[in-house]
């Protein structure tokens, strides 16, 4: 069973616009991380955020939010007033205590802003 | 600073022959890893390595070999490439491996094998 399940294969939209990446997960481990990885077209794998399964308050850094609800096994990444610069493939990832330095990979959403 | 580079960035290579991606990260970090990309199967991990001469298989790692001689390197060998190797390799390190630790990615590899 996957246990990272982000359903938007590719999303697109117009500049300035909000949007919303989904990311639903399973685990039984009542301690686990999410995270966000972007990755643009050059290629590389960016870091975005990490949250650990305690704090779910939610993060804003600019224009990038994310929603984490426990009650729904979700880690929802919101963009908003998107800029072509966002244009890229963004990867959802679990860790789970038990499993140790396991990461469970969605299989990723494409991003494509148009100007 | 590197931080974490691999090489070579793009390889192609025929059915049977041998190819060793390579990876190099600068921050002394302990632990290392392989991944693989794939359209719809997100990123699955090859290989780990805990330390130098400490390795374990991942998800998928029937036909890579890897090896770590030194605490910087971690070599992927794929010792008779086929068709269904052909994928973008990414190359990982934390800290020290921890659940809770981010994992930075290398640039990435992308290999093509005819």
């Amino acid at each position: 069973a996957q246990k990272v399940t982000q359903a938007q294969t590719e999303i697109s939209v117009v500049e300035k616009e909000d949007v919303t990446l989904d990311c639903v997960y399973e685990t039984r481990d009542t301690t686990y991380y999410l995270f966000w990885y972007k990755q643009p077209p050059s290629g590389e794998l960016v870091f975005l955020i990490r949250r650990n399964s305690f704090d779910e308050q939610n993060e804003i850094s600019g224009r990038y939010s994310w929603n984490f609800q426990k009650s729904t096994s979700s880690f929802n990444f919101t963009i908003t007033a998107s800029q072509v610069v966002d244009s890229a493939v963004y990867f959802c990832a679990l860790s789970e205590r038990k499993g140790g330095n396991q990461f469970y990979f969605g299989t990723g959403t494409s991003l494509t802003v148009i100007p | 600073d590197a931080g974490i580079t691999q090489s070579p960035r793009y390889k192609i290579t025929e059915t049977g022959r041998q190819v060793t991606l390579m990876c190099h990260q600068t921050w002394s970090h302990s632990y290392m890893f392989w991944y693989r990309q794939d359209l719809g199967h997100g990123l699955r991990l090859i290989y780990y390595s805990a330390a130098a001469d400490i390795t374990d298989k991942g998800e998928v790692p029937d036909g890579y070999v890897v090896s770590r001689s030194k605490t910087e390197n971690f070599p992927l060998t794929l010792e008779s490439a086929t068709r269904s190797q052909t994928s973008v390799y990414f190359c990982a390190s934390s800290e020290s491996g921890r659940f809770q630790e981010t994992q930075y990615f290398g640039p990435g590899t992308r290999l093509l094998v005819l």
